[in-house]
């Protein structure tokens, strides 16, 4: 069975700073997605990281995906607020399998 | 061209009611996921259906729910005798063509409270 783990589960980062968001995944995947959903919204879809080696840019946001080491990560480059929201991660194989989710607070 | 719709965005029930929540996929789209999201949580899959079939439902409850994807209308999820641990978010998701690897499209949710 397919587990996804995603690291922090919480975060709080000033303006200007940058960080990373880490997503684990246990079986092989055929695609990688990250979805952005804001309180009480639904999921916007980010990035879709289709194999080894993908690199995915829209912004302030990086996606990236290792299928070998079975990680995928998000780089938020010089932070500002209306990046705060929660971030999932979700690996495809049979079904689409979500991680925990990252709240990230950007705080000024 | 419209989104995913569901309907309704909340909803309330007592226990022991029954709830329906409704998802009209996108335009051109013929595979319909729904999801369960519980409060801080990640979405976790309950079934995938194609028009009048039920496909993977190996995320639904044995008991109280059902799902269906008719012909003509929008897709049900069906819980009857709610209780207060169905308590949750409801998303629906679309697909074109292949589901296992087409993207998904998410509609807004249905936000079942149980009192």
């Amino acid at each position: 069975e397919l587990k996804v783990e995603q690291n922090p589960l919480f975060l709080s980062m000033q303006e200007g700073k940058n960080y990373t968001i880490y997503c684990n995944y246990s079986t092989t995947s055929d695609r990688l997605y990250w979805y952005r959903q804001d309180p009480g919204k639904s999921l916007e879809s980010l990035f879709v990281l289709l194999s080894n080696g993908a690199v995915k840019q829209e912004g302030r946001l990086m996606a990236s995906l290792d299928t070998k080491a079975r990680l995928s990560t998000l780089h938020i480059t010089a932070a500002v607020h209306d990046l705060s929201a929660t971030y999932f991660c979700a690996a495809l194989n049979e079904k689409l399998t979500f991680g925990t989710g990252t709240r990230l607070t950007i705080i000024p | 061209n419209a989104g995913v719709m569901q309907n309704p965005r909340h909803l309330v029930r007592r226990r022991g009611q029954e709830a329906r929540l409704r998802c009209s996929p996108m335009k051109g789209h013929s595979h319909v996921y729904w999801y369960r999201q519980l409060p801080e949580e990640g979405l976790k899959f309950m079934v995938y259906l194609q028009k009048e079939n039920i496909i993977d439902e190996s995320g639904m409850p044995k008991e109280r729910f059902s799902a269906e994807f008719p012909k003509e209308g929008p897709s049900i999820l069906r819980i009857q005798q709610v209780v207060r641990g169905d308590s949750a978010a409801y998303f629906c998701a679309s697909s074109q063509v292949i589901g296992r690897t087409d993207t998904q499209y998410f509609g807004p949710g249905t936000r079942l409270t149980v009192l």
